[in-house]
């Protein structure tokens, strides 16, 4: 059972790139999500979807889009990398957490991202 | 308000006490609580969870919920050095009518031997 996957694990932009983190989970999860984490800091929301075809924006959606056509995908897109974007993203998934004992989240191992 | 709000630390404590973490949280209407344990460099993990008032616990960590007074806290008894991480408070928050977790920003706690 692989879980959240995520890749790639590493990458490095030039200001003004673009590209796309994947996220695919295996676990029939109903809820996924994007987080970010800047050093020392906590996660902060970026986009959450509840199912396939239904997305939403979290605390910080600048800079970033997201779609989920499957159950199993839910890839981040950046369109122009900025410096800012520096930051570990996190996929994670859970089934809905508004119904106690269904909804820990998982966690992929992340993605290390550098804008220079 | 923040949604979720953790003291950001970091919390010190001797190897063999107790350490207390603490959350408070703004949706009256939040049912699930979680606590995550970061390591640097690595993914959250999960471990606790708590629904309901009052307090769960599971071999050294202790859960307590109070939801009259929005606050969740995490006892960690007898610390011991491999403890040290970064500890996240998630709660789940209402948002037009779906679900979502927020977290806190996490406290670091440090275990001295």
């Amino acid at each position: 059972n692989a879980g959240v996957t995520q890749t790639p694990k590493f990458r490095i932009l030039k200001i003004g790139q673009s590209m796309t983190l994947q996220c695919t989970q295996d676990m029939n999860h109903n809820y996924m999500y994007w987080y970010r984490q800047d050093p020392g800091m906590g996660l902060k929301l970026i986009y959450y979807s509840v199912g396939a075809g239904i997305t939403d924006k979290g605390e910080v959606p600048n800079g970033y889009n997201v779609s989920r056509s499957t159950t199993e995908d839910f890839p981040l897109r950046l369109e122009l990398a900025a410096p800012s974007q520096t930051s570990v993203y996190f996929c994670a998934s859970s089934y809905n957490p508004g119904q106690p004992y269904n909804s820990p989240l998982h966690f992929g191992n992340g993605t290390r991202l550098t804008v220079t | 308000q923040k949604e979720v709000e953790q003291n950001s630390g970091p919390l010190s404590v001797p190897e063999g006490a107790i350490a207390s973490l603490n959350c408070t949280y703004s949706d009256r209407v939040s049912q699930s609580f979680f606590w995550y344990r970061q390591y640097s460099g690595k993914s959250p993990e999960l471990i606790m969870s708590i629904y309901s008032n009052g307090d769960k616990e599971d071999g050294r960590f202790t859960a307590q919920l109070n939801k009259a007074s929005q606050y969740v806290s995490l006892l960690i008894r007898d610390s011991q050095p491999s403890d040290s991480a970064t500890y996240l408070c998630a709660v789940n928050i209402s948002n037009r009518g779906f679900q979502k977790l927020v977290f806190g920003t996490g406290t670091r706690l440090l275990v001295s031997p």
